[in-house]
């Protein structure tokens, strides 16, 4: 069983459309980190999280320590949104352990 | 723009062959990590140096080595390349434990 598993593993989602992907753990973790992948490969980090809940535009990121699971929600979901999500955890110090990926297409 | 820079973009080479990887962190950050993004196992944790000394260790290959300079700029070698070294190699760095930024890769293909 993998450290980290994702779900789904795709997604196709109409425009405007309310998004969630999930991530479980099985490990002690210190945060906890969803990234996205664009088709060109380029990661950028979305969000970092350790407990709780953060926000960032239609992003939303939400973190439950004691049943070690997060989700990612994207609201109002647009073509531009179609990417790769990758849901990272931090063991000690800050080294990733990476599910392997929900592939979102958001159709206009 | 992430701030973290990694030189060549691209890397064609041959098995057997050793090339060297390159990683500018951004102002400031201590830390660099390095990632291999293959095909088959996905992203993976090599390595990580913290102002200049190794600091966690992952699925790094004997034939891998890194280091991290006094600049904070960071150098990953991989040597008697094989087939299935052809992946996408990523470097990030972080200020301490906090979120990682990564560079735009290397991909690497070995003929």
């Amino acid at each position: 069983k993998n450290e980290v598993e994702q779900s789904p593993q795709n997604l196709t989602a109409q425009e405007g459309e309310f998004i969630t992907i999930n991530c479980s753990y099985s490990v002690g973790i210190s945060a906890l980190h969803w990234l996205q992948q664009h088709p060109g490969g380029g990661i950028v980090s979305l969000f970092m999280l350790s407990s709780g809940k953060k926000k960032h535009g239609r992003l939303i990121a939400t973190i439950n320590i004691q049943e070690k699971h997060s989700s990612l929600h994207i609201t109002a979901s647009h073509p531009r949104d179609s990417a790769v999500y990758i849901c990272a955890v931090a063991e000690y110090g800050n080294k990733l352990v990476f599910g392997a990926g929900t592939i979102l297409r958001v159709k206009s | 723009d992430s701030g973290v820079t990694q030189t060549p973009k691209h890397l064609i080479t041959a098995t057997g062959q050793r090339v060297t990887l390159r990683c500018s962190p951004r102002s400031g950050d201590l830390s660099v990590y390095w990632y291999q993004q293959s095909l088959d196992q996905g992203l993976q944790f090599l390595i990580q140096y913290y102002n200049g000394e190794e600091r966690a260790k992952g699925n790094i290959l004997e034939r891998f080595s890194a280091q991290q300079f006094p600049d904070l700029h960071s150098e990953l070698n991989l040597s008697s390349l094989e087939l299935g070294d052809s992946a996408l190699y990523f470097c990030a760095s972080s200020d301490r434990d906090d979120e990682q930024f990564f560079g735009p890769g290397t991909r690497l293909t070995v003929l």
